[in-house]
């Protein structure tokens, strides 16, 4: 596709249940990038994928959170026994290098948890 | 880690009057500091960046500074337009390639 193509692009969930959120990046863009974004809150960094190297996992806020990324291309981020305050929009990004510096967005998406 | 401040949170200016954001650094080995718009539903667009090499760089209506000794740079917009009205995100990242982003200004340009 032209853009980071990002679904469900809302998702209502129940206190404990797991959760699942796609994004596919630009194709030829080797890096990806999970964000996190709180009602008032800046873009909290969650994961980094660079090609085949281990993923950046410094920024998960628990081992609930995990993220996988198969074949160089489409990503997965799980969220598991969701919690209230894991409410949040959660943005993917993809980078070609590091020449252009830019990070191309996804439109996001919106999880609620009752 | 990287610390990124911005200020203000929040902006309100008359349409055609100019608005400038500002951030803050910690980390000296930071060299790429971009600025994302984010308009509502959407996700953050790049509208200019700077790098360490350089003191200023101008895009029509807007600009940056950057001031490497002080560790802060700003975002210049002038004869804002409703259609500026949005969010602006800075950012600022060196060599682990994963930006920093500061809190964010919602600019609020009224006609």
């Amino acid at each position: 596709g032209a853009g980071v193509s990002q679904s469900p692009s809302n998702k209502v969930t129940e206190k404990g249940k797991d959760v699942e959120l796609r994004c596919d990046p630009i194709s030829g863009h080797t890096a990806l990038y999970w964000y996190r974004q709180s009602l008032g809150q800046g873009l909290e960094f969650l994961i980094y994928f660079q090609g085949n190297s281990a993923p950046d996992k410094s920024g998960l806020p628990s081992d609930r959170f995990s993220a996988e990324r198969t074949g160089g291309s489409v990503s997965t981020l799980t969220i598991q026994r969701t919690q209230q305050e894991d409410s949040a929009v959660y943005l993917c990004a993809s980078f070609l290098d590091a020449n252009t510096g830019e990070l191309f967005f996804g439109e996001g998406s919106r999880l609620t948890v009752l | 880690g990287e610390n990124v401040e911005q200020h203000p949170s929040t902006l309100s200016v008359q349409e055609g009057d100019s608005a400038v954001i500002k951030c803050t650094y910690s980390d000296s080995a930071s060299n790429y500091f971009p600025w994302y718009k984010q308009e509502l539903g959407k996700g953050p667009q790049l509208i200019i960046d700077i790098r360490s090499n350089v003191g200023e760089k101008k895009d029509q209506r807007i600009a940056v500074t950057l001031n490497k000794t002080a560790k802060h740079f700003s975002l210049h917009i002038t004869e804002t337009q409703p259609e500026d009205s949005a969010v602006y995100f800075c950012a600022a990242s060196g060599g682990s390639y994963i930006p920093t982003f500061g809190r964010g200004t919602s600019l609020i340009v009224h006609p």
